[in-house]
C-alpha cells in the first residue's frame, strides 16, 4: 500500500457525460501528480500541482481540467467523454519536485477504472 | 523530443535464468530516472530512483544501472513472482515526466 488512495475504483459512464476523479496523496506529500494509461499508449502524464499550484502540464485534453485543494487532495474532472477516455487513471504523490534527490519520487495510488459507454 | 524507449516489448525467462531490461531515452536534461514495476491493473510500484552516470542500486534481485543515455534493470536468478511489467521514466527540465511502454517479463517455473 503506497498510501495514496483515489476514489472511485471503478467507474462507468455514457459519452458525453462529465465525471470527478478524486485522489488523496501520502501524509506529508505537497506534490500531486495525474496520468492516463490506456492499452495502447502507456502511462501518460497529464498534470502536477505543487501545494496548490499547477507547476507542469502534459498532454491533458482541454475536457480535463484538475485542481489541488488546501488540504491537498486533488481531483480530475473529465467533460463530454468519449469512447477514448476509457482508460485507468492514476494518481502519484511525492514530497516534493525538482529537489533532484528521493524526495521527488512518485507513490502511486490504486487507479480509477474509467469505462465510457 | 523528449523520448523514453524500453526493450524488449516482451521477455519470458525460465526461473533462475538471469537477464535484463533496457530504457533509452533523449530528455532535454535528465533530473532523475526512476523505475516502477506494476502489476495488472494496479498502480506502479516504485523500485528505484537513479540520478547520474554510473550510480547503480539494487535490491533483492533486482539491480539498476544509469549511463548517459540509458538504463539497465538486471534481474538475477528471477523467480515467478518476478513477472509483471517493468517501467522506466525519467524526469527532465521542468518537472515533465516520461514515461516508456514497459517491458512485460514473464518467469517460468
Amino acid at each position: 500500500d503506497s498510501g495514496v488512495t483515489q476514489t472511485p475504483k471503478h467507474l462507468i459512464t455514457a459519452t458525453g457525460q462529465r465525471v470527478t476523479l478524486r485522489c488523496s496523496p501520502r501524509s506529508g506529500d505537497l506534490s500531486v501528480y495525474w496520468y492516463q494509461q490506456s492499452l495502447d499508449q502507456g502511462l501518460q502524464f497529464l498534470i502536477q500541482y505543487y501545494n496548490g499550484e499547477e507547476r507542469a502540464k502534459g498532454n491533458i485534453l482541454e475536457r480535463f481540467s484538475a485542481q489541488q485543494f488546501p488540504d491537498l487532495h486533488s481531483e480530475l474532472n473529465l467533460s463530454s467523454l468519449e469512447l477514448g477516455d476509457s482508460a485507468l487513471y492514476f494518481c502519484a504523490s511525492s514530497v516534493d519536485i525538482g529537489a533532484g534527490d528521493e524526495t521527488d519520487t512518485q507513490y502511486f495510488g490504486p487507479g480509477t477504472r474509467l469505462t465510457v459507454l | 523530443e523528449d523520448q523514453v524507449t524500453q526493450s524488449p516489448e516482451a521477455l519470458r525467462l525460465q526461473e533462475g535464468e538471469s537477464s535484463s531490461l533496457n530504457c533509452s531515452y533523449t530528455v532535454s536534461g535528465l533530473r532523475g530516472l526512476f523505475w516502477y514495476r506494476q502489476d495488472p491493473g494496479k498502480g506502479p510500484e516504485f523500485l528505484f530512483t537513479l540520478y547520474s552516470a554510473g550510480e547503480e542500486k539494487e535490491k533483492e534481485r533486482l539491480k539498476a544501472t544509469l549511463t548517459k543515455k540509458e538504463s539497465f534493470l538486471h534481474i538475477t536468478a528471477p523467480k515467478p513472482e518476478d513477472s509483471a511489467t517493468y517501467l522506466c521514466a525519467v524526469q527532465a527540465n521542468g518537472n515533465q515526466f516520461y514515461f516508456g511502454t514497459g517491458t512485460s517479463l514473464t518467469v517460468i517455473p
